[in-house]
């Protein structure tokens, strides 16, 4: 079992649709969790970071963690076309950890 | 802004050849990374350096090597490239203090034919 699962996808949905992105998890030490957007062709960018459980939103974007079921979301509201990428979830168990442990990464397609 | 560059975005090399996948960083970062992306298999970790001249394995580093001689230079090194080798290489950094976030190059697609 890997110890970070996630959706593949792909994932299409139509302009302005509300977006949840998920990855569940194995390692119950987990406290620290990010989002990275990559479009095609380019690297992963940091989109959210968030420290154990709770909301954290920016702008469209909310990241949501739920340790006690091993579950984080990324919500993207009033999705957009230059949403379109692969979004990857990263978790670590400590500050200053050497690793990060990466989600498979989803491919989200908005369509216009 | 962080800025990470990877020497090439697109490398065809043949079977056997020797391979030096070059990354720079600008924010002196102490941490590099190197990790391979292919489908399904999302970021496998290959190799990664936390100061000069040191290194560590990561979870697949069999068939690579790397140089670590200046803190903001960090290279990948496939001493005989095999066709499994072909891939999505992706270089990133992260500062030496306590965080987590790192820093990615936008990736050199490497196929060996």
């Amino acid at each position: 079992q890997k110890e970070v699962e996630q959706d593949p996808g792909p994932l299409s949905v139509p302009e302005g649709a509300i977006v949840s992105l998920n990855c569940t998890y194995s390692n119950s030490a987990f406290q620290y969790f990010m989002w990275y957007r990559q479009y095609s062709r380019k690297g992963p960018e940091l989109l959210m970071y968030t420290y154990s459980s709770g909301n954290k939103e920016d702008g469209r974007f909310t990241a949501q963690v739920d340790k006690s079921s091993k579950y984080i979301s990324l919500f993207i509201r009033d999705s957009q076309p230059s949403d379109s990428a692969t979004y990857l979830c990263a978790m670590s168990a400590i500050q200053g950890a050497q690793k990060l442990v990466f989600g498979q990464g989803t491919r989200l397609t908005i369509n216009p | 802004d962080v800025k990470v560059t990877q020497s090439s975005r697109y490398l065809v090399k043949r079977t056997g050849e020797k391979v030096f996948l070059e990354c720079v960083q600008d924010m002196d970062h102490e941490n590099m990374f190197w990790y391979r992306q292919d489908p399904g298999l999302g970021l496998r970790l290959i190799y990664f350096s936390y100061d000069v001249k040191m290194k560590e394995k990561g979870d697949i580093p069999e068939g690579y090597s790397v140089s670590r001689e200046k803190k903001e230079r960090f290279s990948l090194i496939l001493e005989s490239a095999s066709t499994n080798q072909t891939s999505m290489y992706l270089c990133a950094s992260r500062p030496g203090t306590n965080k987590n976030i790192q820093y990615f190059g936008a990736g050199t697609r490497l196929s060996v034919l």
